[in-house]
């Protein structure tokens, strides 16, 4: 099956400075590969996607970007803000819209310092 | 409100005693999904459905059950349940054509 692989796991960046997170997997049949940030005592939420089909999507502050070959994809936080402290996960599915079995990597933990 | 409710949000139980946790979504979404989050294991999808009466296995779907018998509903159920089962559940939901998952509030559920 599926295996996601997340670095790092902490994440200390300035204020202003920016953040990028990295993911690895393993099914090179998989394509979809969405990105949900969770706030302390909270459920996850969507943040940003890509598919298979896509290098790279931007979103104002956040970008993702998915090297199929290397079988890896990243998330680019520029410009960070204290809001944006909080846990994030990468996870990664072969159906287009994420409606098969979804593979979570184990967590960011990002902390903006003012 | 558009929102997805499990209950109860908080369980301590014992060692095999039978316990369900319930889901429901008001948003009329076709596809539902169990996650279970452990600290530094990240989140696992344990089971999902993609309509009524249609569910699969996740990654982790050993010690547990569902059941879809209607759209709204998807209740997770532990049937023995184990001290390693101790953790933190969330349910989700999504339109099965589109990509947001809206997830519930967590039951955190801890077995002695």
């Amino acid at each position: 099956g599926e295996n996601v692989e997340q670095h790092p796991s902490t994440l200390s960046v300035q204020e202003g400075d920016s953040a990028v997170i990295k993911c690895t997997y393993s099914d090179s049949a998989s394509n979809y590969f969405p990105w949900y940030k969770q706030e302390l005592g909270k459920g996850p939420q969507l943040i940003i996607d890509i598919r298979s089909n896509v290098g790279e999507k931007k979103d104002q502050r956040i970008a993702v970007t998915l090297n199929k070959t290397a079988k890896h994809f990243s998330l680019h936080i520029t410009e960070t803000q204290p809001e944006d402290s909080a846990v994030y996960f990468c996870a990664a599915t072969k159906d287009f819209f994420g409606n098969e079995k979804l593979t979570f990597g184990t967590g960011t933990r990002l902390t903006i310092i003012p | 409100e558009a929102q997805v409710t499990q209950n109860p949000r908080y369980l301590i139980t014992v060692t095999g005693k039978k316990l369900t946790v319930t889901c429901s979504q008001n948003m009329n979404h076709e596809y539902m999904s169990w996650y279970r989050q452990d600290p530094g294991l990240g989140l696992r999808q344990i089971y999902y459905s993609m309509n009524v009466e249609v569910t699969d296995k996740g990654d982790v779907p050993e010690g547990y059950k569902v059941s879809r018998k209607e759209k709204r509903n998807f209740p997770l159920i532990l049937e023995s349940p184990s001290p390693n089962q101790t953790s933190l559940y969330f349910c989700a939901s999504k339109p099965v054509g589109a990509d947001t998952q809206y997830f519930g509030p967590g039951t955190r559920l801890t077995v002695l």
